[in-house]
């Protein structure tokens, strides 16, 4: 049972362009929904992060949209950089026996063509 | 500032060995979890702690134990390995821990991951 699901493995993207990644989750109890960057043979890193009460977060290039009724949300990257090339993320966090647990999705592997 | 240090990096085994992935983290971080990744399922919870002499399964955790005995450490071993154990495996730290206090959004703090092969 996937809770969290990116449904796009990958997305190509042109420099200078938006990047629009996408996300759709399953359970109404998550309390925040971040977006992780993985490059090769590194750890992922924590790139952004919303609360269940906000529909939008913004840090520099990077805005993460909540659409609650939809149970969906999306990471828009503008401009789009060679660097932001990467699989990204999606998790949702929910209280779960005192700790704070994230679930992920299945990454969605963003290539920036020059 | 180290973080969160995993080792080793890569190991091959054969089915039935057991081994030790060692996992340590320099940030007083009561919350320690143990992920997998695997192509096309993300990043799986195996086991998890939130505090020393606390742990927890996670989605996956057959096959693999774990212990906490200190803050700072949180192996994971597999007691009998089997070619469906081969992945790359993610220790991750946070600041939340039962003591509710610190992030509450969860954020974890990964290591490098260790590819672990079982022929």
């Amino acid at each position: 049972d996937q809770q969290v699901k990116q449904n796009s493995p990958s997305l190509s993207v042109q420099e200078g362009r938006i990047s629009i990644l996408n996300c759709d989750y399953t359970n109404s109890m998550f309390d925040y929904f971040l977006w992780y960057k993985k490059y090769p043979a590194e750890g992922p890193t924590f790139l952004i992060s919303i609360s269940s009460i906000k529909d939008k977060n913004e840090d520099g290039r990077f805005t993460v949209f909540l659409n609650k009724s939809a149970k969906h949300l999306s990471l828009h990257i503008v401009p789009s950089q060679p660097g932001d090339s990467a699989v990204y993320f999606c998790a949702a966090s929910a209280k779960r026996q005192g700790a704070q647990k994230l679930v992920f999705g299945q990454g969605t592997r963003l290539t920036i063509n020059p | 500032n180290a973080g969160v240090t995993q080792t080793p990096k890569f190991q091959v085994l054969k089915t039935g060995q057991s081994m030790t992935l060692q996992c340590a983290q320099d940030m007083n971080h009561e919350y320690m979890s143990w992920y997998r990744q695997d192509p096309g399922m993300g990043l799986r919870l195996i086991h998890y702690s939130v505090g020393a002499g606390i742990t927890d399964q996670g989605e996956v955790p057959n096959g693999y134990n774990v212990s906490r005995s200190t803050t700072e450490d949180f192996p994971l071993r597999l007691l009998s390995a089997a070619p469906s154990q081969t992945s790359v495996y993610f220790c991750a730290s946070s600041y939340f821990g039962l003591a509710g206090t610190g992030d509450p959004t969860g954020e974890l703090f990964f290591g490098e991951g260790s590819r672990l092969t079982v022929l």
